[in-house]
């Protein structure tokens, strides 16, 4: 496609209950990226691939959140047993060198 | 570790007035910077960056330049308009290969009519 796409747009869901939300980078680009950005916490970095493999996945919060590429393309991010602070925006980007293209984010709320 | 310091917002100014965000930034070695804008409803996109000191990023009217001596990269615009409407981050991307980008909390902007 033309542009970095992520789904759902919106996921509302109940605690406790697992997650996935999904990204679907620019065609070729080699790197994407996870960030989360909360109201008044800016962007925060979760996990970066590079292919295939996560070379940096420093920024995950805690055991519950988890991530996963494949054929070097289309990513999943999957949060287990959601908590209330879970609830955020979660942005994906990719890059094929210096500049990141973002998608629209998934809006997460967790009730 | 790495991290980047914006002023806080919302940044409210009148059509034409002259907009200044101050940005700072804490890094090992010879970072790059830059500047996303997140239009409300849109992702986030690159307006500009500066890969060594004393570089000048500039685009839209925006410009920016990287002050090592004072470790910053304030954006600028002579004269704002209402379409300039929305949140701003600055960013920094550590040299040697390593590409994630860390960014500021952002700053909104507000510009009225």
């Amino acid at each position: 496609g033309a542009g970095v796409s992520q789904s759902p747009s919106n996921k509302v869901t109940e605690k406790g209950k697992d997650v996935e939300l999904r990204c679907d980078p620019i065609s070729g680009h080699t790197a994407l990226y996870w960030y989360r950005q909360s109201l008044g916490q800016g962007l925060e970095f979760l996990i970066y691939f590079q292919g295939n493999s996560a070379p940096d996945k420093s920024g995950l919060p805690s055991d519950r959140f988890s991530a996963e590429r494949t054929g070097g393309s289309v990513s999943t991010l999957t949060i287990q047993r959601t908590q209330q602070e879970d609830s955020a925006v979660y942005l994906c980007a990719s890059s094929l060198e210096e500049k990141l293209f973002f998608g629209s984010g998934t809006q997460l709320s967790v009730l | 570790g790495d991290s980047v310091t914006q002023m806080e917002g919302p940044v409210t100014l009148s059509e034409e007035a002259f907009l200044t965000i101050n940005c700072t930034y804490t890094a090992t070695g010879y970072p790059s910077l830059f500047w996303y804008v997140q239009y409300p409803g849109e992702g986030l996109q690159l307006l500009l960056k500066a890969t060594k000191a004393d570089d000048k990023g500039s685009n839209k009217g925006f410009e920016a330049t990287y002050r090592k001596e004072t470790t910053s990269f304030h954006l600028e615009k002579g004269s704002v308009q209402v379409s300039d409407s929305a949140v701003y981050f600055c960013a920094l991307r550590r040299d040697s290969g390593y590409s994630t980008l860390t960014f500021g909390k952002g700053t909104m902007l507000l510009v009225s009519p």
